[in-house]
């Protein structure tokens, strides 16, 4: 099974600040089988990213991710008050077919 | 527009059973893997279930494995969980997800419906 390990576990920030959040596989894999989801207090999981850096539909370009192997990286160029949430890296595999991240939270400074 | 929306959870007792439902509109329904997801209370994801398209295919994670059975009907367009045997550590939100056809992300998730086990 592929861990997946997202660091930090809280990032305290302003409005206006680029955020970056990481991701780190225990194996490398593919870089189609990435995606990060944002989730804010009380609500269901928004799928941001998928393939690592395709951004989805609807999802504002200041969100961009990277990465390759084993090492993949959320960017959020400019925080906006809305962006304050908690975020999770994700894998499609083969067994389990699907592993998230623990989450990094972003957190108003 | 897409819209899953799920219903069936509440409090059960350990070792008590409960069938969530999921239903989608929206998309056409056959063409999409589905899968469910829960998250336990202040938590993270866990990805549990999956199911194909036309209800061919499914995997479980170890943890369901034996206690939960996930299936499909596809003129009702909805998607069930039958959660058997259920454990205090089973408490959750659960979501169902639409696969988006892009390397098994989910782009669509309904609200979720917490699942509450204890005596």
């Amino acid at each position: 099974e592929i861990v997946l390990t997202q660091s930090p576990g809280t990032l305290s920030l302003s409005p206006g600040e680029r955020a970056t959040l990481s991701c780190r596989t225990s194996q490398s894999i593919s870089s189609r089988y990435l995606a990060w989801y944002q989730q804010r207090p009380g609500q269901a999981p928004r799928l941001l990213i998928y393939g690592a850096s395709s951004r989805a539909t609807g999802i504002p370009d200041r969100f961009s991710g990277s990465g390759s192997g084993a090492d993949f990286t959320l960017t959020i160029s400019r925080l906006e008050t809305e962006d304050f949430a908690v975020y999770y890296c994700q894998h499609f595999g083969s067994s389990p077919p699907a592993t998230f991240g623990g989450g990094t939270k972003v957190e108003i400074k | 527009q897409v819209q899953l929306v799920e219903s069936g959870g509440g409090l059960v007792k350990p070792g008590g059973s409960l069938r969530l439902s999921c239903v989608a509109s929206g998309f056409t329904f056959t063409d999409h893997y589905m899968s469910w997801i829960r998250q336990s209370p202040g938590k993270g994801l866990e990805w549990i279930s999956y199911i194909s398209g036309r209800g061919i295919t499914t995997f479980y994670a170890d943890s369901v494995k034996g206690r939960f059975t996930i299936s499909r009907d596809s003129a009702k367009r909805s998607l069930y969980l039958e959660m058997n045997s259920l454990r205090v550590d089973d408490t959750a939100i659960y979501y169902c997800a639409r696969d988006a056809h892009a390397g098994g992300s989910l782009d669509y998730w309904g609200q979720g419906t917490l699942v509450t086990v204890s005596s």
